[in-house]
């Protein structure tokens, strides 16, 4: 069955810091993998997208993601944090076929001034 | 620049009251659907709809109805409101799904509390 795993559910890093936010995914055929940012009190918004090609990819606010098909990860990564990126971060994965996307259970970022 | 809006924002039900969540968009997106935030368990699909007259159950529909009579509009009923209703709903459309899942486009979400 399809699934992604979001393994951890908090984190915690100093603004500055480095982040990294993990995602597995377990998927059939060739995946098409998204990273959202939800805000308090707001909807999903788009981060960035694999659908094929380079494995590194650059979103939006300075995030990137690798996708490792041998790990069946697509971990998101930031250089260093601001404050602003305070917030819930959902890995999900578009079933091409099937109409549907499966969403991780999200990790939720808290930024220390 | 309105994207996907939903209507209301915040409702509060009693156990067995009806209720319908409005969703449009201004995208001619022919991909629409709803979604259910409860903590620790991530968005879960209730309905989609892949253009006007289709739709189609995700993973819990139960308790919930849906149609399409326009690319525009996709509203959310819950037919006799259970306390375990109680979440917030986003409404999310795409261009593309099928073959090349594309970008979805979120609404601002509608917190249902139902007592």
């Amino acid at each position: 069955a399809q699934s992604v795993t979001q393994p951890d559910i908090h984190i915690t890093v100093s603004e500055g810091a480095s982040l990294e936010l993990r995602c597995n995914y377990s998927y059939g055929a060739t995946p098409y993998l998204f990273w959202y940012v939800q805000s308090p009190g707001q909807g999903l918004q788009l981060l960035l997208k694999y659908f094929s090609g380079d494995t590194l990819v650059q979103g939006i606010k300075g995030f990137e993601a690798e996708f490792k098909r041998s790990q069946s990860s697509f971990n998101l990564r930031k250089p260093s944090v601001h404050w602003s990126d305070a917030a819930e971060y959902f890995c999900a994965v578009g079933a091409s076929g099937t109409y549907k996307y499966i969403f991780g259970t999200g990790t939720r970022l808290k930024v220390l001034a | 620049n309105a994207g996907v809006t939903q209507t209301p924002k915040f409702q509060v039900l009693k156990t067995g009251q009806s209720m319908t969540l409005q969703c449009a968009q201004d995208m001619n997106h022919e991909y629409m659907s709803w979604y259910r935030q409860d903590p620790g368990m991530g968005l879960r699909l209730i309905h989609y709809s892949v253009g006007a007259g289709i739709t189609d159950q995700g993973e819990v529909p139960n308790g919930y109805n849906v149609s399409r009579s326009t690319t525009e509009d996709f509203p959310l009923r819950l037919l006799s409101a259970a306390p375990s209703q109680t979440s917030v709903y986003f409404c999310a459309s795409s261009l593309q799904v099928q073959v090349n899942p594309g970008e979805l486009f979120f609404g601002e979400g509608s917190r249902l509390t139902v007592l």
